[in-house]
């Protein structure tokens, strides 16, 4: 089976724009979990959604949302983007049977100018 | 209370030591707690993963302990590798709707040839 792939794999963009990331997860899976991976903070959680519905949400500022799609591939989007948003952005998919095993993607670096 | 506490920060060994990588959490609610290796410019992949129930898991080199009264665990790595030099991450695993992975701060391991 292929694995969790993300794209774009790097972005950059400036400060006030907004910016939108795509993860596709291994077939068959339905729950697409996203992190955020900083030097400073490690590797935080976002949001997780199952079955196009969000399940769980991480202590993000609501500029930060995502929504899943009936193919369980998933997107999330920053608005407004501050400095403080370089990161990379991982994505990671669980499936039916291991339902605890989480499997990670390459991630997006995005680099906000 | 969700916090899970990882050190050493960084950690160098010769080849064929047995590096020790530990981490300590207080929720406990976690019920599953996976180990990941981390490459630079790549997604976390998962290494090995214990449930409280077992004290121990061998897989390979690479070995978890579990210490459920203490809320401790910890990675081994047997005989170390040079190509072993990576950033492992413990992680735990929430129940019911936080099914999020809580991670440790990271371990940058170098193993000298």
């Amino acid at each position: 089976k292929a694995g969790v792939t993300q794209t774009p794999r790097y972005l950059i963009k400036t400060r006030g724009q907004q910016v939108t990331l795509s993860c596709s997860p291994i077939s068959g899976h339905r729950s697409v979990s996203w992190y955020q991976q900083t030097p400073g903070q490690g590797l935080q959680f976002l949001f997780e959604y199952f079955s196009e519905t969000q399940r769980n949400k991480g202590n993000f500022p609501g500029r930060f949302s995502g929504r899943q799609f009936s193919n369980s591939r998933s997107e999330m989007n920053v608005s407004t983007l501050e400095l403080g948003d370089s990161a990379l952005y991982l994505c990671a998919s669980r499936g039916q049977t291991s339902t605890d095993t989480q499997y990670f993607g390459p991630g997006t670096r995005l680099t906000v100018l | 209370q969700q916090q899970v506490k990882q050190s050493p920060q960084s950690l160098i060994v010769q080849k064929g030591g047995i590096p020790i990588i530990n981490c300590a959490y207080e929720n406990t609610a976690f019920d599953y707690f996976p180990w990941y290796q981390q490459f630079p410019g790549k997604g976390p992949a998962l290494l090995i993963a214990i449930r409280p129930d077992v004290s121990e898991k061998k897989e390979g080199r690479f070995t978890i302990s579990f210490n459920k009264s203490a809320k401790q665990f910890s990675l081994h790595i047997m005989d170390s590798q040079p190509g072993d030099s990576a950033t492992y991450f413990c992680a735990a695993k929430g129940t019911g709707s936080a099914r999020q992975l809580t991670f440790g701060s990271g371990t940058q391991l170098t193993v000298l040839p």
